[in-house]
This record gives structure tokens, C-alpha cells and sequence, in this order.
């Protein structure tokens, strides 16, 4: 039990449609995060709250919308995907927003894009 | 900026085998260095990590690191594998007193531990 929790865990969607990914830390933690895993290619950092606010956007897409509505749940609003958005979506979260600490991963979101 | 480089997408051995996988850094100011393990169908978990002090640091499931400032290099090492070692591993590195954008990942070891 990592204390962060995703849903849904496999998500299937088509180019057109508008899903939401679900995040939420039982830790107390002030900062989330969202990252994107692709098969042979490094982590990648998509976006950062810390205490609700957006500190980092890694130049994504606007196709992607991360909302924080507290320090507790993070969602990733997802609309007119590309296949090449096809991957397993980690959620995270941490004390505060400093590389020294650790980070806390959820389980993902395996998507896929048709 | 930094970078990381894992030597080997897939590493196998033995049960009871010495476990290393083999982690090199890039780094303008010392690093803090970080070894995570993700199992099947879970998200990654951190394994040890070295901020400051002794340069040998122990982590959880017997596994331990030594940053080598001199080498440039953060390997992982365990000295006997089990079954359920089974797993990918990624080091990662940050400058010191960065945020968490300034976390860089390496692109995983896959570890298979056989019979």
C-alpha cells in the first residue's frame, strides 16, 4: 500500500472522446505530480502542484488539462488524444515540491488510444 | 543539466547470484542520487538514495548503492538475488536543492532472476 491511489487503473478511449484521470494521496503530502510512461523512454514529468498550485508544465500539450483541487486529489482531463498519448500515466506525490524528497507513486493509468 | 545512463535494458541471474545494475551520472554540482524499483502492474517505489554523508547507502530488500564521485557512477547492488527481485529498476539524479522538475530519470533495467 503506497498511500496513492489512481482510477481507473486501464482506460480505453477513442481520438474524440474526453476522459479524466483520478488521483488521491492519503499522506498528507503538499505536492503531486503527474508523469507519463512510455515503453523504452525515460520518465516523463508532465506537470507539478505544490500546495494546489502548478509549478512546473513540462510543455505539454493542451490536449492534456491537470486540475488540483486540493492538496489531496490531482486529476489529468484528457481530450482529443493521439495514439502516440498511449501509455501508462503515474501519479506521485510528495512532502513539498524538492527534489531530496521521495516521491510516492500511485499504481497508473494504463490508456490506451484508438 | 543532467543526465543518467543504464548500462543494460535486461540483466539476468541466477537465484542466490550477486545482483549489480549499473548506474552512470552526469551532473554540473553534486547529485542527489536515487534508485527506484517498479514491479509489474504497480508505480515505482524508491529503493534507497543518497543526499548527503556516507557514500554507501543500505535500502529496503537488502539492496545497497555507493556513489563514486570519482567514477561518476550510483550501481546497485544486492548479494543474493531472490525471485521476487524480479523487476524494473531506474536510477535517477537532481541537482541539489532543486525542485522536482529537475528530476531525471534513466530508462529502467529490467531485472530476471532464474532458477
Amino acid at each position: 500500500e503506497t498511500g496513492v491511489t489512481q482510477t481507473p487503473r486501464h482506460l480505453v478511449m477513442g481520438m474524440t472522446n474526453k476522459k479524466s484521470l483520478k488521483c488521491e494521496q492519503h499522506l498528507g503530502h503538499n505536492a503531486m505530480y503527474w508523469y507519463k510512461q512510455s515503453a523504452k523512454k525515460p520518465l516523463e514529468l508532465m506537470f507539478v502542484y505544490n500546495f494546489k498550485e502548478q509549478t512546473e508544465n513540462n510543455s505539454v500539450p493542451s490536449r492534456f488539462s491537470p486540475e488540483c483541487p486540493n492538496s489531496s486529489h490531482l486529476f489529468l482531463h484528457l481530450h482529443t488524444l493521439q495514439p502516440e498519448d498511449s501509455a501508462l500515466y503515474l501519479c506521485a506525490s510528495s512532502p513539498r515540491d524538492y527534489t531530496k524528497e521521495t516521491q510516492y507513486f500511485g499504481p497508473g493509468t494504463r490508456l490506451l488510444v484508438l | 543539466a543532467q543526465s543518467v545512463t543504464q548500462l543494460g535494458s535486461h540483466v539476468s541471474v541466477s537465484e542466490g547470484a550477486l545482483v549489480l545494475l549499473r548506474c552512470n551520472y552526469s551532473s554540473s554540482v553534486p547529485p542527489y542520487l536515487f534508485w527506484y524499483v517498479q514491479y509489474p502492474n504497480q508505480g515505482l517505489q524508491l529503493l534507497l538514495k543518497y543526499t548527503t554523508g556516507a557514500t554507501l547507502v543500505k535500502g529496503i530488500n537488502g539492496f545497497e548503492a555507493e556513489f563514486k564521485k570519482s567514477e561518476t557512477s550510483f550501481h546497485l547492488t544486492k548479494p543474493s538475488a531472490h525471485m521476487s527481485d524480479a523487476a524494473e529498476y531506474f536510477c535517477a539524479v537532481s541537482d541539489r536543492g532543486g525542485t522536482a522538475s529537475k528530476l531525471t530519470f534513466g530508462t529502467g533495467t529490467r531485472l530476471q532472476v532464474t532458477l
